[in-house]
């Protein structure tokens, strides 16, 4: 069964911190993996994309990384702002023609 | 202009009734979906259309039906509601279905509420 499970559930941390969450799936082979945000009560933001052939993306002050082989991603946030407070998802789309699969979110609280 | 907007945002109604929610992209992709979020927030997939086609659609009760007119609509219609259906039901699109670089685009969102 294809799962991807995210830990921790919840994380608070001070503002400027630099902070990684974790998400591991069961198999390796995967077309791609998509990292989100969403705010409360609000949609989905995508943040990044790391194809199966990519190791890591970046965007701003986020860094995703993809190890198949060990069925883990992590996004690296650096230098955290309480305006990153939200929950982050992880998706991977392990086959064409299915769906995303999602895992449960990571709540980050950011303090000031 | 929004990429890919839903209506209603809200929608309170009682059990048995049936109701509509509607969503539109104006990406030019051809593969829309529908997922659902629970009261725990896990987000899972209810249906999947590729160009007007039906190519996903997992263990949904049959009261829900997914309408596509065409590649840029796809409306979810729900029977008979039930208190279980409450949620938030997401609408998506992606370039398409084989495609790697799947990356999806979601809309803001229907907050179903059944009394």
């Amino acid at each position: 069964k294809q799962e991807v499970t995210q830990i921790p559930a919840a994380l608070s941390v001070p503002e400027g911190e630099n902070l990684v969450l974790n998400c591991s799936f069961t198999d390796s082979a995967i077309y791609n993996l998509q990292w989100f945000r969403q705010d409360p009560g609000k949609g989905l933001t995508s943040l990044l994309l790391i194809q199966s052939s990519q190791r890591e993306q970046t965007s701003g002050r986020l860094n995703a990384s993809l190890d198949k082989s060990s069925g883990r991603s992590t996004l690296y946030i650096a230098a955290s702002q309480p305006g990153d407070s939200a929950t982050y998802l992880c998706a991977v789309y392990f086959q064409a023609g299915t769906a995303l699969i999602f895992g449960k979110g990571t709540t980050l609280s950011v303090s000031s | 202009d929004t990429a890919v907007s839903q209506t209603p945002k809200y929608l309170v109604t009682q059990m048995g009734n049936d109701k509509s929610i509607k969503c539109e992209q104006n990406l030019g992709h051809d593969t829309m979906y529908w997922y659902k979020q629970d009261s725990k927030k896990f987000l899972k997939i209810m249906f999947s259309y590729n160009n007007k086609e039906l190519i996903i659609n997992e263990t949904v009760p049959n009261r829900f039906s997914p309408k596509s007119p065409d590649k840029a609509h796809l409306n979810l219609h729900i029977n008979s509601l039930e208190l279980g259906d409450s949620a938030v039901y997401f609408c998506a699109s992606s370039q398409g279905r084989a495609h790697g670089n799947n990356e999806q685009f979601f809309g803001p969102g229907t907050r179903l509420t059944v009394l």
